[in-house]
């Protein structure tokens, strides 16, 4: 089964600097999607970028890119230019291509951003 | 956003009580998901449905069965409420996953189990 590990509950970061969430997970599969989801206060689960594990280019969505490393299993969102409505609990996800691909998520991140 | 609703947005209940959560979609997707929130756990699936009639469970269902008599809603039935299923309950929704790799999901309901 697969797992999906975030090992940072809970991060901050300045208004307008750079921050990185960390995600790894195991699986045996070679073909898979990988998520990051953002959840505001108001609890409505926001998708913010995906990525296709056959695709070596990383994803980008305007100020968030990812870092993901095949190899090392590691799925790690950067977000650039903080802004104070970035500030949510940030889920990392993965989805299987197999049976009903449902998916499997880490325990959660929460981003505090200070003005 | 992808027409999602789950009623009710919340609720408080007695132990041993039954309950059921009722998930609506007007996306006509075919599979549809519940899960399950809680600290420390991120979301976590309790069943799941890939047609009318048609399901099977997750990793969490024990006390939990559902059902889907139409395309557009699927049921979440406590049968006999404890404590350990207070929690924020999520339904998602899919197209077939060969053709999307993204489940739009609900607005949650949070049910107190007393």
């Amino acid at each position: 089964a697969q797992t999906v590990t975030q090992s940072q509950p809970e991060m901050s970061v300045q208004e307008a600097e750079t921050v990185t969430l960390s995600c790894t997970y195991d699986t045996s599969e070679s073909d898979y999607y990988l998520f990051w989801y953002k959840q505001p206060p108001s609890r409505q689960m926001i998708l913010v970028i995906r990525q296709e594990a056959y695709k070596q280019q990383n994803a980008t969505e305007n100020r968030f890119s990812v870092n993901f490393q095949k190899a090392a299993k590691s799925f790690s969102l950067k977000i650039s230019d903080s802004q104070l409505g970035d500030a949510a609990m940030y889920f990392c996800a993965y989805r299987s291509l197999q049976g009903a691909q449902k998916l499997v998520f880490g325990q959660g991140t929460r981003l505090t951003i200070n003005p | 956003d992808a027409g999602i609703t789950q009623s009710p947005r919340h609720k408080v209940t007695e132990t041993g009580t039954p309950v059921t959560l009722r998930c609506h979609q007007t996306e006509n997707h075919r599979y549809m998901y519940w899960y399950r929130q809680d600290p420390g756990h991120g979301l976590r699936l309790i069943h799941y449905s890939y047609g009318v009639k048609d399901t099977d469970k997750g990793e969490v269902s024990d006390g939990y069965s559902v059902s889907r008599s139409k395309t557009e809603d699927f049921l979440l039935t406590l049968e006999s409420a404890t404590s350990s299923q207070t929690s924020v309950y999520f339904c998602a929704i899919s197209e077939e996953p060969v053709l999307t790799d993204t489940q739009y999901f609900g607005p949650g309901t949070r049910l107190t189990v007393l």
